[in-house]
């Protein structure tokens, strides 16, 4: 089983939807990251957290929210979806330091028409 | 606006040869990571080098580190079909508390057999 799991793997939705992306990790880490890829973009920072009780916005949060309901556990919301959301998304965990590697999902890969 | 910026943006070489990747970035930081990825897929850490560090290897892998440039190199010798796939380049901020890895836009290299 993969350490870090992001569900579901593909996701196809309409403009205005609510829509939530799930990510569990059996690394035990407490930091957890979601990023965004747009071709030629590289991975942009869209929230993070330290610890279930650290919440964190990265550099591109507008229309975004997370939920961290355990440690092992970080979820990403679109309240109402846009065309330009659609991207390839990731979670991603580390341990404490930030000096050691994160470790990423597989990927989400959401369409907003 | 992205910590890192990796050049050459696209990189095609023969198989044997070897690819040299380069990563500029703007502020201090606690170190540099390279991570991988194929086509579509989860990133995978490869090397992470301090700021007090100028040099390692893994493998077929070797990284520089000038951080009076504030830049960095990943070099693949010898290399094979399946190197290919996209390089990042991620820097940890040396500022205190700001420790979550900001990505640059990439390398995307192929290898020709």
């Amino acid at each position: 089983d993969a350490d870090v799991t992001q569900t579901p793997r593909n996701r196809i939705t309409k403009t205005g939807k609510r829509i939530m992306l799930e990510c569990s990790q059996t690394k035990g880490h407490d930091r957890m990251y979601w990023y965004r890829q747009d071709p030629g973009l590289g991975l942009r920072l869209i929230y993070y957290s330290f610890d279930v009780k650290d919440i964190n916005k990265g550099e591109i949060s507008d229309g975004y929210s997370v939920s961290r309901q355990a440690q092992a556990k970080f979820s990403l919301s679109l309240e109402s979806a846009i065309p330009n959301q659609t991207a390839l998304y990731f979670c991603a965990t580390s341990s404490g330091t930030g000096t050691t590697e994160a470790f990423f999902g597989q990927g989400t890969r959401l369409t907003v028409v | 606006s992205q910590q890192g910026e990796e050049d050459p943006q696209a990189l095609s070489i023969q198989e044997g040869e070897n690819a040299t990747m380069n990563c500029s970035y703007k502020t201090s930081i606690n170190n540099l990571q390279w991570y991988r990825q194929n086509s579509g897929r989860g990133l995978v850490h490869l090397i992470l080098i301090r700021s007090n560090e100028r040099e390692k290897h893994s493998g077929r892998l070797r990284v520089t580190l000038d951080t009076s440039k504030k830049s960095s190199s990943l070099l693949i010798t010898a290399s094979r079909a399946a190197d290919t796939a996209s390089y990042f380049c991620a820097t940890v901020p040396g500022v205190q508390g700001a420790q979550k890895l900001v990505f640059g836009q990439g390398t995307r290299l192929t290898i020709n057999p």
